[in-house]
């Protein structure tokens, strides 16, 4: 079965850092992409960007640049969205999904709620 | 990279059909026939419901299916059930290669 588990709710305060995981098993982790989706409480899904696993070639949404980072570690088939200093408008339940290059985003993890507050 | 435009909420009785659109630019929906819809029950993650315009993946419902007219395209649920009441997405693949969401649409039965 091919699945995506993603790490677990956070509470953090503003200017700490943090980063959250999406494992993908049940497929060659190298072959598809990672796509990051952010949901704000009571909001709509907003794509932030994909990574890929067989060379950590990245994509941004000028919305989300510079204010996250994407890694992966092929080895253990788990990608990583990283924060350096969160605000709390990062507060927002975060997604993670396998993708083929040109959309089609199947599976999805379960999402990573993240509370930012001081 | 603006939001696709859907319309905020739709409505149906059982039984019946609906139709959601989905408008985008001569850079994303009408240039690429990468279009996709997601439903999405509160409290769950998004699921596949159509991709490539009007193909279903594997367990999906014959009661959804997707199309294209130029910058606009749509979702239809025949058969409307208490089960599709939830949130519909739409996204399409861009000319910036990157995707963009639509707005969501809740749909109600009514």
């Amino acid at each position: 079965e091919v699945q995506l588990v993603q790490s677990g709710a956070e509470v953090k305060k503003p200017g700490e850092s943090l980063r959250i995981s999406c494992k993908g098993s049940g497929y060659n982790f190298a072959n598809y992409w990672i796509l990051w989706v952010r949901q704000m409480p009571g909001k709509g899904l907003e794509w932030m960007g994909r990574i890929s696993p067989s060379d950590s070639y990245t994509i941004y949404s000028p919305s989300f640049q510079g204010h996250v980072k994407m890694t992966v570690d092929k080895s253990v088939t788990t990608a990583y969205l990283e924060w350096s200093s969160l605000q709390a408008s990062d507060s927002a339940m975060y997604f993670c999904a396998r993708a083929r290059g040109t959309g089609r985003f199947d599976p999805w993890g379960l999402g990573a709620l993240v509370t930012v507050s001081s | 990279q603006s939001a696709l435009a859907q319309p905020a909420s739709v409505s149906g009785s059982p039984g019946q059909s609906i139709s959601i659109s989905c408008t985008g630019t001569g850079g994303d929906i009408g240039r690429y026939n990468y279009i996709s819809w997601y439903q999405q029950h509160p409290g769950k993650a998004p699921k596949l419901i159509i991709f490539d315009v009007d193909n279903r993946p594997s367990g999906v419902s014959t009661r959804f299916s997707g199309s294209k007219s130029g910058n606009t395209a749509s979702l239809t649920i025949s058969g409307l059930q208490a089960e599709d009441e939830a949130d519909y997405y739409c996204s399409s693949f861009t000319s910036f290669d990157t995707d963009v969401f639509g707005t969501g649409t809740q749909v109600t039965v009514l």
